[in-house]
């Protein structure tokens, strides 16, 4: 079956800092990756998304890339703000029919510290 | 677009009890999702539904209902509350594009959630 691991948390590191975000995955086929964010109190909202190797999702300062070859999604950003202190998740969905099921990773809870 | 909304925002319950969590998206969307999220265990699909008068079950369906008797409206339904089901719980809605032959991207849009303690 599919399955999603993140490297676990707290991340905390202070503004302006280097963002690494680590995702892999497990698949049957050839599924879309997602980043979702999670903001204190709120729902998820989707941040990045790429549906093929080598493509790059970028939003908000953030990127990843869809790499085959290390079934890898990592998430990065180069400056860190406060504003960006969430829950990010990793997420993936099989492409093999319409009404997919998205599968979760357990997310990684960020810290900016001033 | 008010996109997807949940109702209630909070809820607490007593063991037995019952109660309906509504989802409701003015997106037009065809597929819709009711997930559970538990710490450190991201979240984990109940029931969903590809279309109007459809569903089927998910990860963990077990003690929950649901239905889906308008396209727009996607109801959780728990006949009888335990203490395990103490959860936030999040609904989602989707479109589905066709990329090429047999490939579909989808993204899910999901409601604010409903926080809900068992007694």
């Amino acid at each position: 079956g599919n399955s999603v691991t993140q490297m676990e948390g707290p991340v905390t590191l202070s503004e302006e800092a280097f963002l690494t975000i680590n995702c892999t995955y497990t698949a049957t086929g050839y599924p879309s990756l997602f980043w979702y964010v999670q903001y204190p109190g709120e729902g998820l909202q989707l941040l990045l998304k790429a549906t093929k190797a080598d493509d790059k999702g970028s939003n908000k300062g953030f990127e990843a890339t869809y790499r085959k070859e290390t079934t890898s999604f990592h998430l990065e950003k180069g400056s860190v703000q406060v504003s960006d202190s969430a829950v990010y998740f990793c997420a993936l969905s099989d492409q093999r029919g319409a009404g997919n099921m998205l599968t979760f990773g357990g997310g990684t809870r960020l810290m900016v510290k001033p | 677009n008010a996109g997807v909304t949940q109702t209630p925002k909070f809820r607490v319950l007593k063991t037995g009890q019952s109660m309906t969590l509504l989802c409701a998206q003015d997106m037009n969307h065809e597929y819709m999702y009711w997930y559970r999220q538990d710490p450190g265990m991201g979240l984990r699909l109940i029931h969903y539904s590809v279309g109007e008068g459809t569903t089927a079950k998910g990860e963990v369906p077990d003690g929950y209902n649901v239905s889906r008797l308008k396209k727009q409206n996607f109801l959780l339904g728990l006949e009888s509350a335990a203490p395990s089901q103490t959860s936030v719980y999040f609904c989602a809605s989707s479109y589905s594009v066709l990329l090429q032959a047999s490939r579909f991207q989808e993204t899910q849009y999901f409601g604010p959630g409903t926080r809900l303690l068992v007694l």
